[in-house]
């Protein structure tokens, strides 16, 4: 079975500073896709990223970048010079390609970020 | 189309009610998932749409639960006999377009609050 650890419950970082929430992830298979999703105040899951399994290249976004790591299976999430605007909770998630198109997603439990101005 | 919606976004009910949630995703998007979150959890699978055939069902959708997507493209969640354990965010996401036809889009969800 797939499973998703989030293990840092709550953070909470002075605005301008950097902050890196973990992920870490179990899965048998060799396919799958692993992904980031924000969840502002307002309750919506905003996509950030998704990154299959044979790509561990780091990517970079604007302030975010994705450090992934099969032999730690991990994928950390970086905030470069963090914003009040960041403040949320934030979703790690896996998905595996299953049968007839199903690529339903694993979730972690969340860490809730606070940007203290 | 701007994205998935959700009808209501909140309903409270008694314990016993029944209720139905309606999920309209994006137009072109053939997959649609809906999932189940409680306070401080992250989303929990609950069942797996292509088109209007139900492919997959979480052991979370008990015989209370019904799921269903006529013609392929809304989908209703009806909830009978409701119980108190049921008071969650129901979220909808919906995937299948181009260019990332994996990334699944979430609607705003509705809070169901069983009283």
């Amino acid at each position: 079975a797939q499973k998703v650890t989030q293990a840092q419950t709550e953070i909470s970082v002075v605005e301008k500073e950097d902050v890196t929430l973990d992920c870490v992830y179990e899965t048998r298979d060799t396919t799958y896709y692993l992904f980031w999703y924000k969840q502002p105040p307002s309750g919506e899951l905003v996509f950030l990223i998704r990154r299959n399994s044979f790509d561990e290249q780091n990517e970079i976004s604007g302030r975010y970048s994705w450090n992934f790591q099969k032999s730690t299976s991990s994928f950390n999430f970086t905030i470069t010079a963090s914003q009040v605007v960041d403040s949320a909770v934030y979703f790690c998630a896996l998905s595996e390609a299953g049968g007839f198109g199903n690529e339903k997603l694993t979730f972690g439990t969340g860490t809730r970020l606070t940007i203290i101005p | 189309d701007t994205g998935v919606s959700q009808d209501p976004r909140h309903k409270i009910t008694k314990r016993g009610q029944n209720v139905t949630f309606r999920c309209d995703p994006i137009s072109e998007h053939n997959r649609l998932y809906w999932y189940r979150q409680t306070l401080g959890q992250g989303p929990e699978f609950l069942t797996y749409f292509q088109n209007e055939a139900q492919l997959e069902k979480s052991r979370l959708l008990s015989d209370r639960f019904s799921a269903e997507r006529p013609k392929g493209s809304f989908s209703t969640l009806e909830i009978q006999r409701t119980e108190q354990g049921d008071s969650a965010m129901y979220l909808c996401a919906s995937s299948g377009g181009l260019p990332n036809y994996n990334e699944q889009f979430f609607g705003p969800g509705t809070r169901l609050t069983v009283l």
